[in-house]
């Protein structure tokens, strides 16, 4: 059964004050993972795919690494239109391939 | 726009109503799913559709229909709601089987059964 694991839950930053998300993983066949941005009373936006260790992918102050356990989504110098929950999800071989296993996000404060 | 469209966005509702939750995109999707959110257990799939007349349950099906006999329309149906699924409810949809995970999600239906 595919599993994935976000931590911490909750974070504070002050802006400016960079940090990283953890999102760690077991897959059967890893045909994807990916990270999302919900703000609160909306769906979730897509933001990342990464398909291999080592793969980086970056957009405006985030940027997500990929290694064979885990992913980490950094983010430099944070701002507090930033704040938001941060999910991470992955796709492998379990359900034919189309099954997405999320985690229940780890919810980003940013505060001036 | 791009967009997919849910409706109704809330809805208050007793045991035993059947009610539907339609679900609309105009981006010419392939792929459409239903996902339930829940405090602690994160987004579950409910089911998906590969194509029109296409479906297949996903991983908490119980409570629920689907039909795809259009390819921009995706509607969850309860036929007799039950408390334990008051919940907050998204349809996503993607190009196509092999983007399944770049999905495009509506604004949600929060559902109360009472």
């Amino acid at each position: 059964e595919d599993q994935v694991t976000q931590s911490p839950e909750a974070l504070r930053l002050q802006e400016g004050e960079s940090s990283s998300l953890n999102c760690s993983y077991t897959v059967s066949g890893l045909r994807g993972l990916f990270w999302y941005r919900q703000d609160p009373g909306k769906g979730p936006e897509f933001l990342f795919t990464l398909y291999s260790a080592g793969e980086e992918k970056e957009k405006e102050r985030l940027k997500a690494t990929l290694t064979k356990k885990e992913s980490f989504l950094h983010i430099t110098a944070p701002k507090p239109e930033d704040s938001a929950t941060y999910l991470c999800a992955v796709r492998g071989l379990t359900g034919g391939g189309n099954k997405l296993t999320f985690g229940t996000g780890t919810q980003l404060k940013v505060e001036l | 726009e791009a967009q997919v469209t849910q409706n109704p966005r809330y809805l208050i509702t007793v045991t035993g109503k059947k009610l539907t939750v339609t679900c609309s995109q105009n981006m010419n999707h392939e792929y459409m799913s239903w996902y339930r959110q829940d405090p602690g257990l994160g987004l579950r799939q409910i089911y998906y559709s590969m194509n029109v007349e296409v479906t297949d349950k996903g991983d908490v099906p119980e409570g629920y229909k689907v039909s795809r006999k259009e390819k921009r329309n995706f509607p969850l149906i309860l036929e007799s709601p039950s408390p334990n699924q008051t919940s907050l409810y998204f349809c996503a949809s993607s190009l196509s089987f092999s983007n399944t995970g770049e999905l495009f999600f509506g604004e949600g239906s929060r559902l109360t059964v009472l």
